[in-house]
């Protein structure tokens, strides 16, 4: 139990649909991440909240669109992705930014 | 450029092996975690380092923070098939509020 819990586990998604990632940790932290984790590359910071705020934009694409409505909670909205998006996205919280992170299971999203 | 390189990128061990792996980089940091993702799982943290020198030990693992605060190894004494992971280093990038993970190493312990 990490306190950090991600829906859906998988998602199978076409180009032209939409869909949302949620994230929700029950810890009190005050800093939430999405990662984004690919199969060849490195785990890639995408966006960071801090106390609701969005405080980084890892240079994402506009068809990424995180919301972060309180503390506890983190979306990641999804619209006309692309194949290569592909992914394990990862959810993480920190009591406060760049602190010790903790992190959810992920999601593993196909893009058809 | 990757702010954080780690190697071995992969590592194939028999158990009771000892092994260690690296975390450089050319900038100096203010601390640094180690976490380890299982397969199917998300990263989960082993240890933070704060102190140039600094040593850690955590039962078979111990973590050790260059003196100069640019590189960490991860020492595991006698490996277990339970060790078995993706090994991530991970720092607070100066004067953002961004977490950047290393490359990772992967490793394999065969029973």
């Amino acid at each position: 139990e990490t306190g950090v819990t991600q829906t859906p586990r998988h998602l199978v998604m076409g180009m032209t649909n939409k869909k949302s990632l949620k994230c929700e940790q029950h810890l009190g932290h005050n800093a939430m991440y999405w990662y984004k984790q690919s199969a060849k590359k490195p785990l890639e910071l995408m966006f960071v909240y801090n106390f609701k705020e969005q405080t980084e934009n890892n240079s994402v694409p506009s068809r990424f669109s995180p919301e972060c409505p309180n503390s506890s909670h983190l979306f990641l909205h999804l619209h006309t992705l692309q194949p290569e998006d592909s992914a394990l996205y990862l959810c993480a919280s920190s009591q406060t930014v760049n602190t010790e992170a903790f992190f959810g299971q992920g999601t593993r999203l196909t893009v058809v | 450029t990757q702010l954080l390189e780690q190697s071995p990128q992969f590592l194939s061990i028999q158990e009771g092996e000892n092994l260690t792996v690296y975390c450089n980089s050319s900038s100096v940091f203010s601390s640094l975690q180690w976490y380890r993702q299982e397969p199917g799982e998300g990263p989960v943290l082993l240890v933070t380092v704060v102190t140039g020198g600094e040593v850690k030990k955590l039962k078979r693992l111990t973590f050790q923070f260059g003196d100069a605060r640019k590189d960490s190894s991860l020492h595991i004494t006698a490996a277990q098939p339970g060790d078995t992971g993706l090994y991530l280093c991970a720092i607070p990038y100066e004067n953002t509020d961004k977490l950047i993970f290393g490359t990772g190493t992967r490793l394999q312990v065969f029973p």
